[in-house]
């Protein structure tokens, strides 16, 4: 069965700083993989998306991620944070179920 | 695009009552899941349907938990009898297609509480 690990429970960052969440998966396949946000009391929003091809994905709001296979992992990066990017991180993988398995979430807080 | 629609946002109830859980998937949406979150568990599919037929249900704690999709445009998700530990947010998400490339679009969820 697939897993995600996100190892970071809570992340600060100081606004402007530059941001990486770790992901790490299992899965048997080539996964698919998925970087979502949620913000307080709001329901999940896509980020960005890998099937296939290019390792590096580019998403909304400026995040990018990278897959690397040989890692098992799904890094997410933003060059500069900003406030408004305060909120919970979830990765997740489809492992043919249509179903999404997630993480277990990143909390992430910008200091002014 | 009005989104997925979730409705009640919020749900108090005491243990032993019926809750009932609606959804109303993105017009054109074939696919409809029902996730759960919480603390302990993090998110989990409870249940998954295409073209409004049930495909997937392993994740359904127990039959006290019952979900229909009489339609294309509404779903409901039953709990009956609640119990204290059904306590958590519910959501409920759609997708165009039914391949593992179609997004996934969530919606604000429904926090709901047994006392």
């Amino acid at each position: 069965a697939q897993s995600v690990t996100q190892p970071d429970i809570h992340i600060t960052v100081s606004e402007g700083a530059s941001l990486e969440l770790r992901c790490n998966y299992s899965y048997g396949a080539t996964p698919y993989l998925f970087w979502y946000v949620q913000s307080p009391g709001q329901g999940l929003q896509l980020l960005l998306k890998y099937f296939s091809g290019d390792t590096l994905v580019q998403g909304i709001k400026g995040f990018e991620a990278e897959f690397k296979r040989s890692q098992s992992s799904f890094n997410l990066r933003k060059p500069s944070v900003h406030w408004s990017d305060a909120a919970e991180y979830f990765c997740a993988v489809e492992g043919g179920r249509r179903a999404l398995t997630f993480g277990s979430g990143t909390r992430l807080q910008v200091q002014p | 695009d009005a989104g997925v629609i979730q409705s009640p946002r919020h749900e108090v109830t005491e243990m032993g009552q019926e809750v009932t859980l609606r959804c109303k998937p993105i017009s054109g949406h074939n696919s409809l899941f029902w996730y759960r979150q919480t603390m302990m568990r993090g998110l989990e599919l409870l249940i998954y349907f295409n073209n409004n037929v049930p495909i997937d249900d392993s994740g359904m704690p127990e039959d006290r938990f019952s979900a229909k999709m009489p339609n294309a445009s509404f779903s409901t998700l039953k709990i009956q009898p609640s119990e204290p530990r059904d306590s958590a947010v519910y959501f409920c998400a759609s997708s165009l297609g039914d391949r593992a490339t179609d997004t996934q679009y969530f919606g604000p969820g429904t926090r709901l509480t047994v006392l």
